[in-house]
């Protein structure tokens, strides 16, 4: 199985501020790669695919990159409706397996 | 407005069966593939199953291979999940969604499926 190593685990900052989660793949996954925001009590919502693809309707501060075994995802200038937890999900080869998320807070 | 809304949970004991839906709404049912995402209390999230548009390919994670049975009424717009010897390890909301571009790009509301005698 692919193993999905995301960091950090958790994360605090500011409104306004620029944030980075990143992704690791243990093999390369040709950029086969989704991220989701969850809110809490909320389904998970896509907010990238094909690791730099934005979602219909999802605000253009979201934004991912990567390729090979690296990704990642920022947040320009954080907004309170953006304290969440964020997964990343190879889909590129079966089990389709996720990232163990990162909780973003509010400082 | 796609909509995707599951039923069928509730507490069933270990070593029995549930068969859980998913009704969908909103697009053509027929044209893409399904697939089923479950997270354990607390936890992240874990492929389950997913299967094609017209239901002639099917896939399982190896943890429910065998137990688990993903199927669709393309008729009735309908999503199905079959889970035969249910384990405590099965305990989880399980979400229905839909694949597009190899992603997640619609979810259910999900619905809770808790295995215990």
């Amino acid at each position: 199985d692919i193993q999905m190593t995301q960091s950090p685990a958790s994360l605090s900052a500011s409104l306004g501020e620029t944030v980075t989660i990143e992704c690791l793949a243990s093999e390369d996954i040709y950029s086969n790669l989704a991220w989701y925001q969850q809110k809490p009590g909320k389904s998970p919502q896509l907010l990238i695919y094909y690791a730099n693809s934005l979602n219909d309707g999802v605000p253009s501060r979201f934004s991912g990159s990567g390729s090979g075994t690296q990704y990642s995802l920022k947040i320009n200038s954080l907004q309170s409706e953006d304290v969440s937890i964020y997964f990343c999900q190879q889909n590129y080869d079966s089990p389709y397996t996720f990232g163990a998320g990162t909780k973003l807070e509010l400082k | 407005e796609v909509q995707l809304v599951e039923s069928g949970g509730g507490l069933v004991q270990p070593g029995r069966s549930m068969k859980l839906s998913c009704a969908a709404s909103g697009f053509t049912f027929s044209n893409y593939g399904m697939a089923w995402v479950r997270q354990a209390p607390t936890k992240g999230l874990e492929w389950v199953a997913t299967i094609s548009y017209d239901g002639s390919s099917t896939y399982y994670r190896d943890s429910v291979k065998g137990r688990f049975t993903i199927s669709r009424d393309n008729a009735k717009s309908t999503l199905y999940l079959q889970m035969n010897s249910l384990r405590s390890e099965d305990t989880a909301t399980y979400y229905c969604t839909r694949v597009l571009r190899r992603a997640f790009d619609y979810w259910g509301q999900g619905v809770m499926v808790t295995v215990s005698s």
